[in-house]
């Protein structure tokens, strides 16, 4: 029962470096998100995905792309990492409907210098 | 525009004392209404949700919260707190239009229950 799972947990970059955060979800939903959490911001969201082959901009999209090959994974890449990216990212998962609970992943925290 | 609003940063209480948690909205249309729970270095935790129904909705570890159309707010309740309640909650507000059910979050209330 693994849930949501983000890799990596921890990562430090350099300014202008590229890194993919990896979300895997095994409950077989069809709507996955990125989000950002900073201090005295909540949660942001970054980019969505209702379904397979599909993505969508949320809140703060910019400096970010993400990709949504198969169900169980949504990607997030950062192709020139900047310090205001800076955050704990968190992927979350939900079946479809507006009721449902989006379930969350433990989070990845990226520092970049 | 769709918001939510935590207006405390933190609640202090003592254990054993009832706690109340903040939170108020606005959001076009009738609103889904989300409390989760954030213990440190973790995920956040789903509590309890308001769909449709009874205004006072109960949730996990005890946790109940009154939606109130009039005021538009969906304040968080434990009659009796516990030290190990001390976490970061955040309430959300599922945001209309789209395909989709994304949540437009608070910015959170530290909750910190003193023995």
């Amino acid at each position: 029962n693994a849930g949501v799972t983000q890799t990596p947990k921890f990562r430090v970059l350099k300014t202008g470096q590229s890194m993919t955060l990896l979300c895997a979800q095994d409950m077989n939903h069809e709507y996955m998100y990125w989000y950002r959490q900073d201090p005295g911001m909540g949660l942001r969201l970054i980019h969505y995905s209702v379904g397979e082959g599909t993505t969508a901009k949320g809140e703060v999209p910019d400096g970010y792309n993400v990709s949504r090959l198969k169900k169980q994974n949504f990607l997030l890449g950062l192709e020139s990492a900047a310090p205001s990216q800076t955050s704990v990212y968190f992927c979350a998962s939900s079946a479809r409907g507006g009721a449902n609970v989006l379930t969350f992943g433990a989070g990845s925290r990226l520092t970049v210098l | 525009a769709q918001s939510v609003a935590q207006p405390e940063d933190q609640v202090n209480v003592a254990e054993g004392n009832p706690l109340t948690v903040k939170c108020t909205y606005s959001v076009s249309g009738n609103p889904y209404l989300f409390w989760y729970v954030q213990y440190p270095n973790r995920g956040l935790q789903f509590l309890l949700k308001y769909i449709t129904g009874d205004n006072l909705v109960k949730g996990s570890y005890g946790f109940e919260a009154e939606f109130n159309k009039s005021q538009t707010s969906f304040h968080l309740k434990k009659p009796s707190a516990l030290v190990s309640d001390s976490a970061l909650y955040f309430c959300a507000v599922r945001a209309y239009g789209g395909a989709t059910n994304k949540l437009i979050f608070g910015t959170g209330t530290l909750l910190a229950v003193q023995p």
